[in-house]
């Protein structure tokens, strides 16, 4: 098992600015995935990239995969308010024992 | 309706009393998850079970216990609550899907326990 730390722990920005969070693991990898929590509530699936995969896109969000240096980042493009939340990144490899970083608190001021 | 529902959503109980928590999918999965989040933190993961008759321990599995009664339905019990088990606590399905690569996480809408 292992876990993802996740860079900034907090980020705040102003409505429409581009938002930037890392993520960084230790071993190799089959997939990395993002997801984002609301306060208090569950944690919501965004994008899922593959160990072969460099780079992925969906709407605003765009997530690059670096393997040599076991990284990811999660690009969020023209941010709103509701794209306030926390988001983790959760790194997955063979053994399937998934366990959450901290995440990053992103605040997007109106 | 929701596809992974969580009973009781909020519950205040007193340290020493049993409690269980249930979780239910009706999304066809055979991997269940239960989480645990402290505040400002990320989730822990508690049990995870790949299918009715596997049962595993996470990262944090001391004071907890779980049930898989059938495909649908998790259920997590404190047997005897402790104050520093106040925390929400989040249930997860997912379906390896094609292979074992994918595995994305659908969560519940989590149960908020205090324990006094």
């Amino acid at each position: 098992s292992q876990q993802g730390e996740e860079d900034p722990q907090a980020l705040s920005i102003q409505e429409g600015e581009n938002a930037t969070m890392n993520c960084s693991y230790k071993t190799s990898i089959n997939n990395l995935q993002w997801y984002r929590q609301n306060s208090g509530r569950g944690l919501v699936h965004l994008i899922l990239i593959r160990s072969n995969e460099r780079e992925k896109h969906s709407g605003r969000l765009r997530v690059t995969l670096d393997t040599s240096k076991k990284s990811s980042s999660l690009l969020i493009t023209a941010s709103r308010a509701a794209d306030t939340a926390s988001y983790f990144c959760l790194p997955m490899d063979s053994s399937y024992k998934l366990i959450f970083g901290s995440g990053t608190r992103l605040l997007v001021r109106p | 309706d929701a596809d992974v529902t969580q009973t009781p959503r909020n519950r205040i109980t007193k340290t020493g009393k049993r409690i269980m928590l249930e979780c239910s999918q009706t999304k066809g999965h055979d991997r269940m998850y239960w989480y645990r989040q402290d505040p400002g933190l990320g989730l822990r993961l508690i049990y995870y079970s790949f299918d009715v008759k596997d049962i595993n321990k996470g990262e944090i599995s001391d004071g907890y216990s779980v049930s898989r009664q059938a495909q649908a339905k998790f259920s997590l019990s404190l047997e005897s609550a402790i104050p520093n088990q106040t925390a929400l606590y989040f249930c997860a399905t997912s379906d390896p899907g094609q292979g074992v690569l994918y595995n994305e996480q659908f969560f519940g809408p989590g149960t908020r326990l205090t324990v006094l």
